[in-house]
């Protein structure tokens, strides 16, 4: 069973570029078993998809953040990270890694997420 | 991107009723749905894939069915550990998108 961690600071200043890695155990990003994720939920709100990666370093964004966001792996360390440019308060929220698998359009294992605060 | 459009917003229920959620896309989007259970500080778990698979370990009160744009998930007697908030999501096309949720709370 795949699991996965986030972590990386709470708090990012505004203008900043925030920074989140996802520790993967009981599965390798070099599979090619599943797409690496990164999600967001502001509080009380809605989850937004982020982007993902695949094994072969393909990656994809949502449209609205593909200007501010990179999403990278490092297979040697079995993680993945994010990076998310000139942050404002819009983007607070918990982000979560998940994995997506392909064949069944679900995503199917989380991180328990982490808060990220966007504040001077 | 396609959007998702969930209803009710929220719904009281009492335990053993049946609660059905809807989700409606802007396009169509063949079975590509899945349907999500997310309990207070918590990540959400995948209930449903294939707008009708049900994952394996979930009960069987729980059922999807749809296609197209039109979507249900079904309850059939909802038990005092489904007070939650429930979240659509298409596969179809990127960006992935989700409904904007539904939480079902008691009456």
């Amino acid at each position: 069973q795949v699991q996965l961690q986030e972590s990386g600071p709470g708090l990012v200043r505004p203008s900043q570029t925030l920074s989140l890695t996802c520790t993967v155990s009981g599965g390798s990003v070099s599979s090619g078993t599943y797409y690496w994720n990164w999600i967001r939920q502001p509080a009380g709100k809605g989850l937004e998809w982020i982007g993902r990666i695949y094994t072969s370093g393909t990656t994809d964004y949502n449209a609205s953040l593909k200007s501010r966001v990179t999403i990278s792996v490092d297979t040697s360390k079995n993680q993945f990270s994010l990076k998310l440019t000139s942050v404002t308060a819009a983007d607070t929220a918990v982000y979560y890694c998940a994995t997506y698998s392909g064949s069944r359009g679900s995503f199917d294992y989380w991180g328990q997420g982490t808060l990220v605060t966007v504040s001077s | 991107d396609i959007q998702m459009t969930q209803s009710p917003s929220s719904v009281s229920a009492s335990v053993g009723d049946r609660v059905t959620i809807t989700c409606r896309a802007s396009q169509g989007i063949g079975n590509w749905l899945a349907w999500y259970q997310q309990k207070p500080g918590k990540a959400p778990k995948v209930l449903i894939y294939a707008a009708s698979s049900l994952q394996s370990g979930v009960p069987s009160r729980f059922s999807g069915s749809g296609s197209g744009t039109d979507f249900t998930l079904t309850i059939s007697s909802l038990q005092p550990e489904d007070f939650a908030s429930y979240f659509c999501q298409q596969a179809d096309s990127l960006g992935l998108t989700f409904g904007g949720g539904t939480k079902v709370d008691i009456k």
